[in-house]
């Protein structure tokens, strides 16, 4: 069965600072992988995806994150940390032509100033 | 219009009553899907509907009941809730089934007392 894995429950880290957010997948097939992230009592808002192709996706907000298949991953980073993106951050991947989005437990991100 | 919307943004009821969320977009999109989200947890997909058909429903307790009038238009009846029923409850839409990133709204904050 398909899973993710964020390892990191919650990161702290000064303004200005580079953010690594790990995720881990486990599926069978090239995944279609996702990132979203949810401010408190809000819904979700989606910061990039990979479907196929360059392995490095440019996302919304400054966001970047890199497929590698070696690893079974899908990491989130960002240069330089902003206050405003402290929030929850999930990682997702949808199975082969389902409906089902699967989620990671997330990580929370606190930005000290 | 690119946004989902959803109503109420906070409803408590009591165990006895009888309510309804409603969940709405105008972006042509011909998936549409309910989650519940915990605190400090990731979303759980409830129900998914697909050119207004229902297509997955999780094992849902039968005092959720979900509804599509129409393309544009989703609702979730609710029954005799129990108190761990309250939750952020999201709705989201997609262009179509599979391979699609899905579009959140903001969520509805249930508390059932």
């Amino acid at each position: 069965a398909q899973s993710v894995t964020q390892p990191d429950i919650h990161i702290t880290v000064s303004e200005g600072a580079s953010l690594e957010l790990r995720c881990n997948y486990s599926y069978g097939a090239t995944p279609y992988l996702f990132w979203y992230v949810q401010s408190p009592g809000q819904g979700l808002q989606l910061l990039l995806k990979y479907f196929s192709g360059d392995t490095l996706v440019q996302g919304i907000k400054g966001f970047e994150a890199e497929f590698k298949r070696s690893q079974s991953s899908f990491n989130l980073r960002k240069p330089s940390v902003h206050w405003s993106d402290a929030a929850e951050y999930f990682c997702a991947v949808e199975a082969y032509n389902t409906d089902k989005l699967i989620f990671g437990t997330g990580t929370r991100l606190q930005v000290f100033p | 219009d690119t946004e989902v919307t959803q109503t109420p943004k906070h409803l408590v009821m009591g165990m006895t009553n009888k309510k309804s969320l409603k969940c709405e977009q105008h972006m042509g999109h011909r998936a549409m899907y309910w989650y519940k989200q915990k605190a400090k947890k990731p979303p759980e997909l409830m129900f998914v509907y697909s050119y207004e058909k229902l297509s997955i429903n999780e094992s849902v307790p039968s005092r959720f009941s979900p509804e599509c009038p129409n393309s544009s238009l989703l609702n979730l009846h609710l029954h005799a809730l129990q108190p761990e029923d309250s939750a952020l409850y999201l709705c989201a839409s997609s262009p179509d089934h599979a391979y699609n990133e899905q579009f959140f709204g903001p969520g509805t904050r249930l508390t059932v007392l």
